[in-house]
């Protein structure tokens, strides 16, 4: 089993539309949680930390089920500029010494005219 | 933009070939990853660097192996090169070992032919 595991999509969606995303991870020990997005041959940028109390970032909410071992994300009125690829990821870190970063295979979003 | 620089941006190279790639982290980071992403997968880490010193590796080979200087800045160098380590490498630091932000670089392609 993979360590995280996300649909990949694609997810062709209209212009408007909301769109959510899953995660899940294996790993209970697991420390923090985040979105990444990347563009087509570009380097993944943060989207936003993913906090248990749940967040939000303008049309971006981002949700953690630490029982689950679940993450979602969800984007609301979606516009064009969302096309990319969603990573989810997870801070494993060594005994709490060392950032590793594991990341999900991605989802892709295309969002249509 | 990250402050994260990544030297060569593209470059391709032969089967057993060994090759170095460099990274220049964001200023007064002391914590610099390297990841590897083939395409259509997520990024996997590699190792990190802190003050000098690997304090963590991910699943791959010794073949893989990597040096950061004073200024902390860093190299990756891959010996022995494979056709499967065609990749997108990614570099990205942080300020201290288990850090929230993590700034990434935009990367060198590596195509192994």
């Amino acid at each position: 089993r993979k360590e995280v595991e996300q649909d990949p999509g694609p997810f062709n969606v209209p212009e408007g539309a909301t769109v959510a995303f899953n995660c899940t991870y294996s790993n209970s020990a697991s420390q923090s949680f985040f979105w990444y997005r990347q563009d087509c041959r570009k380097e993944p940028k943060l989207l936003m930390s993913v906090y248990s109390s749940g967040n939000e970032d303008g049309r971006f909410t981002a949700q953690l089920n630490r029982a689950s071992q679940y993450i979602s994300l969800l984007i609301r009125d979606s516009k064009l500029s969302d096309s990319a690829t969603y990573l989810c990821v997870v801070n494993m870190g060594y005994g709490g010494a060392t950032n590793k970063l594991i990341f999900g295979t991605g989802t892709l979003l295309a969002v249509q005219p | 933009e990250t402050g994260v620089t990544q030297s060569p941006t593209h470059l391709i190279k032969t089967r057993g070939q060994q090759v170095t790639l460099r990274c220049s982290s964001q200023s007064g980071h002391n914590t610099v990853s390297w990841y590897q992403q083939a395409l259509g997968q997520g990024p996997q880490f590699i190792f990190q660097y802190y003050r000098e010193e690997e304090n963590g590796r991910g699943n791959f080979p010794p073949r893989f192996s990597g040096l950061q200087f004073p200024n902390y800045s860093s190299e990756l160098n891959v010996n022995a090169l494979e056709l499967d380590d065609s990749a997108l490498y990614l570099c990205a630091s942080s300020l201290g070992q288990v850090e929230n932000t993590i700034y990434f670089g935009e990367g060198s392609w590596l195509t192994v032919v």
